[in-house]
């Protein structure tokens, strides 16, 4: 199994629909981070999970809500999003939280598209 | 808030040529950390650098953080179409900003056979 895991890898939804992204790691960390990438903007970080716990709520509008009910599974919960909210949504996860040289391990995103 | 700068945002090159990418901000980071997204891919650490002045070689990439710790640069000799990607820098620091990363927006490399 790769370290990072996301699903789906492509959604499509309109803007009333409800749907999760989910990201599951096999590496045995203990923080978990969504960030959003949108063409020609730095990655923007979204939340953190530390030891299951948020840690960082960076601003995100409520249509997003995160769920960490453990420390190998983070979900995104999406509802009434806006088109501006296309993008692709990244889940990372790193041994812990709080170390600035700390390596950043990326699943392979989940590519939204809001209609 | 922190920025990172990066440039140029595309480079497009032959198979061969040499090449750099520059991370600049006006912000001290303790460290800068540099990484590669190929398509339909997460991004990929390549290095850490931590002490002002390190330079650090990874085969034919090399990596620099400058003496003040507020900018980096990647030079690849020889690209060849294997370095295709997008390449960025994120800055790690300290005080209230500890344990998050600062992204630059990237660049697009492209190497042409």
């Amino acid at each position: 199994e790769t370290g990072v895991t996301q699903t789906p890898r492509h959604l499509v939804m309109g803007m009333t629909n409800k749907k999760s992204l989910k990201c599951e790691q096999h590496l045995g960390h203990n923080a978990m981070y969504w960030y959003k990438q949108s063409a020609k903007k730095p990655l923007e970080l979204m939340f953190v999970y530390s030891l299951e716990e948020r840690v960082e709520n960076n601003s995100v509008p409520s249509r997003f809500s995160p769920e960490c009910p453990n420390s190998s599974h983070l979900f995104l919960h999406l509802h009434t999003l806006q088109p501006e909210d296309s993008a692709l949504y990244l889940c990372a996860s790193s041994q812990d939280f709080g170390s600035y040289t700390g390596e950043l391990f990326f699943g392979e995103g989940s590519r939204l598209t809001v209609l | 808030t922190q920025l990172l700068e990066q440039s140029p945002q595309f480079l497009s090159i032959q198979e061969g040529e040499n090449l750099t990418v520059y991370c600049n901000s006006s912000s001290v980071f303790s460290s800068l950390q540099w990484y590669r997204q190929e398509p339909g891919e997460g991004p990929v650490l390549l290095v850490t650098v931590v002490t002002g002045g390190e330079v650090k070689k990874l085969k034919r990439l090399t990596f620099q953080f400058g003496d003040a710790r507020k900018d980096s640069s990647l030079h690849i000799t020889a690209a060849q179409p294997g370095d295709t990607g997008l390449y960025l820098c994120a800055g790690g620091a300290g005080g209230t900003s500890y344990g998050k990363l600062t992204f630059g927006q990237g660049t697009i490399l492209t190497v042409h056979p």
